[in-house]
C-alpha cells in the first residue's frame, strides 16, 4: 500500500513570502502527482499537477518541483497572499494497477499573515 | 454547469440509524470515489467504482455500503455498524485512463454528525 508523507503539518508565512510544502512517496508504476487546495467547509480543488516527464511545472505563483530518484515532490507558493490561507494536500497514485486511486498526504494548514 | 453535487450539506443521525449520502456527477466520468475526512486528517478512501455495477472497498470500508446502478450516481450508506461516523464525507469522480491515476474532481461535501 502506497504511503504519502507530507510536511510540515502547519505553516505560517508573512504576506509576500514563499511557502514550501514537501511530500514523499514510496513507489509507483504510474506518474501523476497532484496538489489540492481546500478551504474550510469546502471540497478540495485541484491546484496544480505534474506528470514527471519534467522536473518542474509552474502555473502562476504555484510551482511543483519533482525529484523522481528521491521520490519527493514539493509545492512552492511564491508571493504568498492571505487568500492562499487554506489546507493543501499532496497525492500520489495508490497502486501499480490501473485503478485511478490516489493516496493523499495528511495535509498542511497554511496561514498567510497580512 | 458541469460538476459534482452532494446532498445534504449537513446530516444528523441518531445512534443505530442508517443514513444515505447522495453523490451525483454530470461530468460523464466513469470512476467515482467516496472519502472520509476527520479534523486535521487527510482523505481516507472508503469505496470506489470504475464502472457501473462494480465497486471496490477502499481502506476504511467497514460500516459503509455503496451502489453504482447509474454512471452519474454513487450513493453512500453509513450503517449502524460504523462506530464513529461523525466526519466530513467527500465524493469525487475522474476519468479512467490507461496511465493510471488522473485528476479527481470533488463535490462540496456532506458533514455528518451523530447525536
Amino acid at each position: 500500500q502506497q504511503q504519502v508523507k507530507q510536511s510540515p503539518q502547519s505553516l505560517i508565512v508573512q504576506k509576500g513570502g514563499i511557502s514550501i510544502i514537501n511530500c514523499a512517496y514510496e513507489n509507483t508504476a504510474f506518474d501523476y502527482f497532484p496538489w489540492y487546495q481546500q478551504f474550510p467547509g469546502k471540497g478540495p480543488a485541484l491546484l496544480i499537477a505534474i506528470r514527471p516527464d519534467v522536473s518542474e511545472k509552474k502555473e502562476g505563483r504555484f510551482t511543483i518541483s519533482f525529484n523522481k530518484s528521491a521520490k519527493q515532490f514539493s509545492l512552492h507558493i511564491m508571493d504568498s497572499q492571505p487568500g492562499d490561507s487554506a489546507t493543501y494536500f499532496c497525492a500520489a497514485p495508490g497502486s501499480p494497477s490501473n485503478t485511478g486511486k490516489l493516496i493523499f498526504g495528511q495535509g498542511t494548514t497554511l496561514q498567510v499573515k497580512p | 454547469d458541469g460538476g459534482i453535487t452532494q446532498s445534504p450539506k449537513y446530516l444528523f443521525r441518531k445512534e443505530g440509524q442508517n443514513v444515505t449520502l447522495s453523490c451525483e456527477q454530470n461530468l460523464n466520468h466513469d470512476a467515482m470515489y467516496w472519502y472520509r475526512q476527520d479534523p486535521g486528517q487527510g482523505l481516507r478512501l472508503i469505496y470506489y467504482s470504475q464502472i457501473v455495477n462494480d465497486f471496490q472497498k477502499g481502506d476504511i470500508a467497514e460500516g459503509y455500503s455503496v451502489s453504482r446502478e447509474k454512471k452519474e450516481s454513487f450513493p453512500l450508506t453509513v450503517t449502524s455498524a460504523q462506530k464513529n461516523p461523525t466526519a466530513f464525507y467527500l465524493c469525487a469522480s475522474s476519468v479512467v485512463t490507461s496511465g493510471g491515476a488522473d485528476t479527481q474532481y470533488f463535490g462540496p461535501g456532506t458533514r455528518l454528525t451523530v447525536l
